[in-house]
């Protein structure tokens, strides 16, 4: 079974870090571009970051360019994003999905993110 | 980048009834490689996007075949030909063609 598991959210403090993770089983992980997506409380889909199958191209929004890192470890099947100078815009459900060039196929149920003092 | 506009926003529904949404882009979704990298995806409420339709019309696996796509250029169509209780949530139309991804506003289906 195909399958994608967020981890790493949590509570932080405008301006900190953190490291989101995405667990991925039942498919060749090093075979498929990668995204994050985010959802705000109430609000539409957002697309933050795609990485290529080997890593060697990454794309980003704008509002998290600079801050954001997106990353992959095709041996353990990993999906990444490190989030710095994190600020309350960012707090959102952030989503691992599979895909990216073309369309997003499958993916996680979420992990949640809320920057607050 | 590319914009993409849903409507309508709301959609109140009829079990049995048919339901469309349509979505507008920007700009034209056909890529340099001749695919139209159009999708379509469904959040149903507390749950994660699953991916319904892509490249305009073709259903992902596992999805009914009362769904289908359409369209073409910049005007794409979801449809449902008869809308059933599990339907109930926000639909999302999203393109491919180029970064950034974007998606639709979402249209919230509703009974």
């Amino acid at each position: 079974e195909v399958q994608l598991v967020e981890s790493g959210g949590g509570l932080v403090q405008p301006g900190r870090s953190l490291r989101l993770s995405c667990a991925a089983s039942g498919f060749t992980f090093r075979s498929y571009w990668m995204t994050w997506v985010r959802q705000a409380p109430g609000k539409g889909l957002e697309w933050v970051a795609s990485i290529k199958e080997d890593g060697s191209e990454t794309h980003y929004v704008d509002s998290v360019k600079g801050r954001f890192i997106i990353s992959r470890d095709n041996v353990k099947n990993s999906l990444f994003v490190q989030m710095n100078s994190l600020r309350a815009e960012d707090t959102a459900m952030y989503y691992c999905a599979r895909g990216g060039k073309q369309q997003l196929e499958v993916w996680g149920k979420g992990t949640t993110v809320t920057v607050s003092s | 980048d590319i914009v993409m506009t849903q409507t309508p926003l709301s959609s109140p529904v009829t079990l049995g009834q048919p339901a469309s949404i349509s979505c507008r882009s920007s700009q034209s979704l056909v890529h340099s490689d001749g695919n139209t990298y159009l999708s379509w995806l469904q959040q149903r409420p507390g749950q994660p996007p699953r991916l319904l339709i892509y490249y305009i019309s073709k259903r992902f696996s596992g999805v009914p075949d009362r769904f289908s796509g359409s369209g073409a250029g910049t005007d794409f169509t979801l449809k449902i030909s008869r809308v059933e209780a599990e339907d109930v949530g926000v639909y999302y139309c999203m393109q491919a063609a180029q970064f950034p991804l974007t998606f639709g506003q979402g249209t919230k289906l509703e009974i």
